[in-house]
Formats: C-alpha cells, structure tokens, sequence
C-alpha cells in the first residue's frame, strides 16, 4: 500500500519568516495530495490540496509544489503568524476500486514565535 | 447546517466493553469513513463507505465493525474493547469518492476521545 513521509517532525520559525514541510510517497499512481491543518484539541481541516496534473497551485500565503518524477510535496507558508501555529499532516491518495482512500503522513508541529 | 457530527466526545471504557461511536453528516454526502489518530501515527483509516450499504476495510480494522444503514450515518462499533484502541477517533466525510482524479475534499467532525482501562 501507499506510504507518506513527512518532515520535520517538529519546526519552529519566527514571526514573518517562511516554512516548508515536505512529505514523500511510494506509489506513482497516487494523483491527489490534500494538506490538512489541526489546531490543538481541534478537527483537521484542508488547507489546500494539488493533484497530479498540476506541479504547483497557490493560496494567499500557502503554496504546495509536487514533484511526481521524485515523488515528493511541500507545503510552503510565506509571513508565517502565531495563528500558524498547528500541526500540518500531508496527505496522498489514488483511486483504488469503488473509492480513494487518503494516506496521512505523521504530523508536523509548527511554532511561530514571536 | 451541522456539518459531521460526532457522539460522544469523550468515552473511558473498561476492557472487553462494548459501544458504538455515533457520526452523522447533513451534507448528503456520499463517501464517510473513520480515523482513528494517535501521538506520532498520523490519521489512519479504519472503515470507509461509499454508499449506503456499501463498506470495506481500510488499514487498521481489525476489533471495529461499520455500517451504513442511511447516507447520513455511519455509526463504529467497538465489539470487545482493548486498551490499544485507545484513540482519538475521527469521521469524515466527502461529496463523492473523487473518481479517477484520486479524492475530494474531506470534512473531519469533532472527534471522540476514547480511554481504555
């Protein structure tokens, strides 16, 4: 089955500067990859997502890039704010009979300090 | 407009208990599934349905059953619970199962936080 990895495990930036996560995957037919945001003691919720016809799509501050031949993705975020702060899981999934199901890496702990 | 709802929010149970955790959606949405979350594990998938009727197996179900009566509920049984199903257990939801382009958009309710003794 598909695999995700995800790092750092843990990044800390201050106020204003950028931060990236990347994550990798292991099947090349995987061609949608979600990036979920999950405040503490809170539900994840999708911040931006990009498929495999696509190598970057953009948000306001977020962006994500991926890399099908190396399979790898990233989450960018530009002006970083304490509100930022959250844990960011990357995500990777294909259609596999009546339905997709979603790969989540392992989580990524991002602290703006002011 | 409820979004996914979650019941209860907080459980302890002692081991070989029994129970079912609630979801329900208001969205009409076609695909729900469960996730169960641990420290440094990320979300992993442990039922899903495509349809009222219609479940299988994600990556971790052995000790849980699903079924889909209705397309708003999507209830998660715990036959005989075990201190390793100690979790934070998620249902999300999604408009349709993506088709070929491999996903959609999936709305996670509150969660359920579970303790085994």
């Amino acid at each position: 089955g598909e695999n995700v990895e995800q790092h750092p495990s843990t990044l800390s930036v201050q106020e204003g500067d950028s931060a990236v996560i990347k994550c990798t995957y292991s099947d090349s037919a995987s061609n949608y990859f979600p990036w979920y945001k999950q405040e503490l003691g809170k539900r994840p919720q999708l911040i931006i997502d990009i498929r495999s016809n696509v190598g970057e799509k953009k948000d306001q501050r977020i962006a994500v890039t991926l890399n099908k031949t190396a399979k790898h993705f990233s989450l960018h975020i530009t002006e970083t704010q304490p509100e930022d702060s959250a844990v960011y899981f990357c995500a990777a999934s294909k259609r596999t009979g009546t339905a997709s199901k979603l790969t989540f890496g392992t989580g990524t702990r991002l602290q703006v300090t002011l | 407009n409820a979004g996914v709802t979650q019941t209860p929010k907080f459980q302890v149970l002692k081991t070989g208990q029994s129970m079912t955790l609630q979801c329900a959606q208001d969205m009409n949405h076609e695909y729900m599934s469960w996730y169960r979350q641990d420290p440094g594990m990320g979300l992993r998938l442990i039922h899903y349905s495509v349809g009222a009727g219609i479940t299988d197996q994600g990556e971790v179900p052995n000790g849980y059953n699903v079924s889909r009566s209705t397309t708003e509920d999507f209830p998660l049984r715990l036959l005989s619970a075990a201190p390793s199903q100690t979790s934070v257990y998620f249902c999300a939801s999604s408009l349709g199962t993506g088709g070929t382009a491999g996903g959609e958009t999936q709305y996670f309710g509150p969660g359920t936080r579970l303790l085994v003794l």
